[in-house]
């Protein structure tokens, strides 16, 4: 069945540094792919989305890259910040006839000041 | 924040006992949608409504009933056939399918 991987599932980096998230999804029919960042005890947020027609966009610290032909998309955070720590999840969404959204496991981002 | 309101924070459940875990939104969204978290996973999503009086299941659907009689309100109830209950469930909504989603904070459910 229709599936999305994310890697990697915890990731540590020195305040400052850059840090990327990766996943791949199964179904080339996906067109859309949010971002949500969940801190402990708290609803997931929307960060960043992306849509099938474009490859790359950003919004200040945050961009997401995306490769249709690989069916890959990417969460780069830059300049990290030890409010960034939180668990990141990936989703590919598709709306063909039914709605079908898969989310990734996530990624447990830990930010050292 | 406000937006999308989840009761109760923490439920337990019988067995053999239906429970409705309520979930209320004024953002004036049309599609709404009922997810379940697993330790170490991602959301499932369980069952969706893009508009009023229309629900669809999900990928996990089996042992779970919802309604959508109101745009803002959209109970789901897990009843005695589902037979691993315990996870954290999250209500979400958005303008439509495939729009970015406003989640609730959650109904934690154990089973006594």
């Amino acid at each position: 069945g229709e599936n999305v991987e994310q890697h990697p599932s915890t990731l540590s980096v020195q305040e400052g540094d850059s840090a990327v998230i990766k996943c791949t999804y199964s179904d080339s029919a996906s067109n859309y792919f949010p971002w949500y960042k969940q801190e402990l005890g708290k609803r997931p947020q929307l960060i960043i989305d992306i849509r099938s027609n474009v490859g790359e966009k950003k919004d200040q610290r945050i961009a997401v890259t995306l490769n249709k032909t690989a069916k890959h998309f990417s969460l780069h955070i830059t300049e990290t910040q030890p409010e960034d720590s939180a668990v990141y999840f990936c989703a590919a969404s598709m709306y063909t006839g039914g709605f079908k959204t898969i989310f990734g496991a996530g990624t447990r981002l830990f930010v050292k000041a | 924040d406000g937006g999308i309101t989840q009761s109760p924070k923490y439920l337990f459940r019988k067995e053999g006992q239906n429970v409705t875990l309520s979930c209320e939104q004024n953002l004036n969204h049309d599609a709404m949608y009922w997810y379940r978290q697993d330790p170490g996973q991602g959301l499932r999503l369980i069952y969706y409504s893009q508009i009023v009086n229309d629900f669809q299941k999900g990928d996990i659907a089996e042992g779970y009933s919802v309604s959508r009689e109101k745009k803002e309100s959209f109970p789901l109830t897990v009843t005695s056939a589902q037979k691993n209950p315990t996870a954290f469930y999250l209500c979400a909504s958005s303008w439509g399918l495939d729009q970015p989603q406003h989640f609730g904070d959650g109904t934690r459910l154990s089973i006594l």
